[in-house]
């Protein structure tokens, strides 16, 4: 599976957007991005993906690049319950793929 | 609906010991996995199922690992002679195989193991 880098840690203030960025430069043109994000203690939970076009969803936006090299999770209006580890990960198909998890982004919110 | 669970939620267990940790998935998913999260890293792929049969073993670390679902639901992943090192947080997710679900895995809470 093709690599991505996020950036270790981000931090942001409550109420206001978070852009957390990704990036996948050896992406394959079947990859799909896919975001999950792990609350403290709990397991992790899909937030969104997307393979071209810009998604968006109840918990958040992605936008894809138009090289599809890097991709940004964002957050419209940050709460303390965003605080999470979030992971960019790409999948090949849907078929079987395991997920193959980095060490993601740390965001802490700020009150 | 209920969601993916594990049992136990936490497990101490001595160096040599043998353990045994369930994951009840999401009813009538079809696939199931099982990952292990050491402290500060992300979740480790170890094994997948789909249905009764083992799809894709190649996380699994050594032959102390063994996972099995005889009835296509529940999982019990075993691990034999305890190792410091097997000390992590191992996670269960479930999915359905309707292509409408984007592959979206579902995960239970995890099972911390604590190997003394």
């Amino acid at each position: 599976d093709a690599k991505t880098t996020q950036p270790n840690s981000m931090e942001s203030n409550e109420e206001e957007p978070v852009h957390l960025p990704c990036n996948h430069s050896t992406i394959s043109g079947t990859d799909y991005i896919h975001w999950y994000r792990q609350l403290p203690s709990q397991g992790p939970e899909y937030v969104i993906h997307g393979l071209t076009s810009n998604v968006n969803n109840r918990m958040a936006s992605l936008a894809i690049a138009e090289d599809r090299k890097s991709s940004t999770l964002i957050l419209h209006r940050a709460t303390l319950r965003d605080a999470a580890v979030y992971y960019c990960i790409l999948i090949s198909n849907f078929g079987n793929e395991k997920l193959t998890f980095g060490t993601g982004t740390r965001l802490t919110i700020i009150p | 609906g209920a969601g993916v669970s594990q049992t136990p939620s936490n497990k101490v267990t001595e160096k040599g010991k043998y353990v045994e940790l369930r994951c009840d998935p999401i009813s009538g998913h079809t696939a199931l996995y099982w990952y292990r999260q050491s402290l500060g890293q992300g979740p480790e792929f170890l094994i997948y199922f789909q249905g009764t049969g083992a799809a894709d073993d190649s996380g699994l670390p050594n032959d102390r690992f063994f996972a099995v679902r005889p009835e296509g639901s529940v999982s019990t992943l075993k691990i034999q002679r305890t190792e410091r090192g097997d000390s992590a947080v191992y996670l269960c997710a479930s999915r359905s195989l309707d292509p409408a679900s984007y592959n979206e895995q579902f995960f239970g809470p995890g099972t911390r193991l604590t190997v003394l």
